[in-house]
């Protein structure tokens, strides 16, 4: 199985930051990568898929990028709604592995 | 708009069947672009990948649970269903059905989780 690790495990923010969120796959996992964002009670949501492709009525704030083994996360500007754990989860070959998430937390 | 919405008991004895229903609203069940999948979430193990169903019946399960799981599709009532047997304390989490979407257009398959039930936690305790 591909294992998928994030760094950090939690950060804490203002808005208005600059966030970056990383992810390592096991093996390469080519540009199957994609980002969730959950928040406590709820399901997780889709945000990027394909490393870098937002989905549907994602705010352009949200981008991904990387490719392999490596790839990131990036809210270029933090707002009060994206107070949230954030995973990482390939696509690549099954079983399908979420990395163990990210908690963005208010600073 | 699609709608998915787990169902069943809430609490399992160790050692009897954990058994879960999903049905499906809006126009995408019998769509050969998904597959219909189940996804559980502890504290310990995190979110975990149970496996999925296609709407013709192929299923693909996590190896690590393979041997005590089935899961099976009724596409006349747009529902698809788990049956995990033999559990334990370990198999407590909030279990969510899924829609992967998997989309082929203009070169590489991406495949993505695009649509999630609410969530139903199941406790194992006798």
């Amino acid at each position: 199985d591909v294992q998928m690790t994030q760094s950090p495990s939690s950060l804490f923010a203002s808005v208005g930051d600059r966030v970056t969120i990383t992810c390592r796959a096991s093996a390469s996992i080519v540009g199957h990568l994609d980002w969730y964002q959950q928040k406590p009670g709820k399901a997780p949501k889709l945000l990027i898929y394909g490393a870098y492709r937002l989905y549907t009525g994602v705010p352009s704030r949200f981008s991904g990028s990387g490719s392999g083994t490596d790839f990131t996360l990036t809210i270029s500007s933090l707002q009060p709604d994206d107070f949230a754990t954030y995973y990482c989860q390939h696509s690549f070959s099954l079983p399908r592995t979420f990395g163990p998430g990210t908690r963005v937390g208010v600073k | 708009q699609v709608q998915l919405q787990e169902s069943g008991p809430g609490l399992v004895k160790p050692s009897q069947t954990l058994s879960l229903t999903c049905t499906v609203s809006g126009d995408s069940f019998s769509s050969g672009d998904y597959y219909w999948t189940w996804i559980r979430q502890s504290p310990g193990k995190g979110l975990e990948w149970i496996g999925y169903i296609y709407f013709s019946g192929t299923t693909n399960y996590n190896p690590s649970l393979e041997s005590r799981l089935r899961i099976s599709i009724d596409t006349s009532k747009k529902q698809f269903s788990l049956q995990l047997d033999s559990v334990t304390a370990a198999d407590t989490a909030v279990y969510f059905c899924v829609r992967d979407r998997f989309d082929c257009t203009g070169g590489p398959c991406f495949y993505y989780f695009d649509y999630w039930g609410q969530g139903i936690l199941v406790t194992v305790s006798s």
